[in-house]
């Protein structure tokens, strides 16, 4: 079964700084990767995906994230953030089954833009 | 409305009392889920299910009960609710070939006294 690991549970960071926000999976098998935001009093939406191709992927809001296989990392990363980016952020992996019930989600990065 | 909505959106009861929380999408989505929040723990699987009358157990299925009578609808009961059930819940739902992605609801906070 895959896991997922966020090992930073709160990041402050002052506006129009950069910020990255750290995931890291663990699987035997291939895997789509995926960053979900929620905000407050929310559900969460999708942010971006990797499924294959290039491992750089661009997301919405100006957000990206590199998958790196050999470092089985999935860092999300956005050059300038916003007020309107304070959210919890998810990581979450799957394998490449047809299963529904193979999705792992981490336990979630509160990203915290201070005027 | 399209899309997915949960309701209630804020419930609360006592101990031992049966809760359900309803969801309901309109993309006739094939697979629907119940996913709990809870500080340090990220969302957890509580039940999936692949189509109509399709129920499956996820990772914390204990206490719960859901059925899917119709595609649309996956409701989630608490037969007799217990204090380490208060907790956000959330619903998602994604087609056949969804790869995984899923769209949520806005979630429903059930606190039990």
């Amino acid at each position: 079964a895959q896991s997922v690991t966020q090992l930073d549970s709160q990041v402050p960071v002052f506006e129009e700084a950069p910020v990255e926000l750290r995931c890291n999976y663990s699987s035997s098998v291939s895997v789509y990767l995926f960053w979900y935001v929620q905000y407050p009093n929310q559900g969460l939406q999708l942010l971006l995906k990797y499924l294959s191709g290039s491992t750089l992927v661009k997301g919405i809001n100006g957000f990206e994230a590199e998958f790196n296989k050999s470092q089985t990392s999935f860092h999300l990363r956005k050059p300038s953030v916003h007020i309107s980016d304070t959210a919890e952020y998810f990581c979450a992996v799957s394998d490449r089954g047809t299963g529904a019930n193979n999705l792992f989600f981490g336990t979630g990065t509160r990203l915290t833009v201070i005027p | 409305d399209a899309g997915i909505t949960q309701s209630p959106r804020y419930k609360i009861t006592e101990t031992g009392r049966q809760v359900t929380l309803m969801c309901h999408q309109t993309w006739s989505h094939s697979y629907m889920f119940w996913y709990r929040q809870d500080l340090g723990h990220g969302l957890r699987l509580i039940y999936y299910s692949a189509a109509a009358d399709i129920t499956d157990k996820g990772e914390v299925p204990d206490g719960y009960v859901v059925s899917r009578s119709k595609t649309e609808n996956f409701p989630l009961t608490l037969e007799s609710a217990t204090r380490s059930q208060t907790s956000v819940y959330f619903c998602a739902s994604r087609g056949v070939t969804g790869a995984n992605v899923l769209t949520f609801g806005a979630g429903s906070r059930l606190t039990v006294l």
